[in-house]
């Protein structure tokens, strides 16, 4: 079966701009999470969402940053005025349950996001 | 605030031999301890994980360690193959779903 597949997979943007990544988590999976990851480093956890909602988005840097997943299966996240350091790697995962449930996550290749 | 610190940052092993990776963390809330290897160009993927309440777990030519008193956690690769090499994280949870990550290890393996 499919994995969890993001488009695209290398995005390159001008400063200020708005951007979109987009996730296609393994279908029937209910948990979605979103990760940062600069390079040399490990991913950085932005946001969770059990459903269509979210459970927990304390990791979003700022307002300019935001996610949705309105039908519980694919999620988009979003990024407005875009700055030279937003650029990273976007990671997203997907669970069949909660990591407390014994989920094991999923990732994606990830979008490289480059911003100039 | 909540880290994982990950030793070595690169390591090269001759191929056969063992390498191994060490983390510390610092919630001693922390119950469950994944290790994750990521290839060039792709997203991480689970190789093993452990929970607080086993000392060691062992699959095939991996296995890890916890230490929960002492805050560590390591992960042990026997008889190292070229396809070994990537680059290693480990994680530590800090609530019922989220991880905090280690900076990563570049595994190497010498032909």
């Amino acid at each position: 079966g499919a994995g969890v597949s993001q488009t695209p997979s290398n995005k390159v943007t001008e400063k200020g701009k708005y951007v979109e990544l987009r996730c296609d988590p393994i279908s029937g999976h209910t948990a979605l999470y979103w990760y940062r990851q600069s390079l040399g480093q490990g991913p950085e956890f932005l946001i969770y969402f059990q459903g269509t909602g979210a459970a927990d988005d304390s990791g979003l840097p700022n307002d300019r940053f935001f996610a949705v997943r309105p039908e519980g299966s694919v999620s988009t996240l979003k990024i407005q005025r875009t700055e030279r350091g937003d650029s990273a790697v976007y990671l997203c995962a997907s669970s069949l349950l909660p990591r407390t449930s014994g989920g094991e996550q999923f990732f994606g290749p990830g979008t490289r996001l480059t911003v100039l | 605030g909540e880290n994982v610190e990950q030793h070595p940052s690169t390591l090269s092993v001759q191929e056969g031999d063992s390498a191994v990776i060490k983390c510390t963390y610092s919630d001693s809330a922390s119950n469950y301890f994944p290790w994750y290897k990521q290839e060039l160009g792709k997203g991480p993927q689970l190789i093993i994980d452990i929970r607080s309440n086993v000392g060691e777990k062992k699959d095939q030519r991996i296995a890890v360690t916890l230490n929960k008193t002492a805050k560590h956690f390591s992960l042990h690769i026997t008889e190292t193959q070229p396809e070994d090499s990537a680059v290693y994280f480990c994680a530590a949870s800090i609530s019922n779903y989220q991880l905090i990550w280690g900076a990563g290890t570049k595994l190497i393996i010498k032909p």
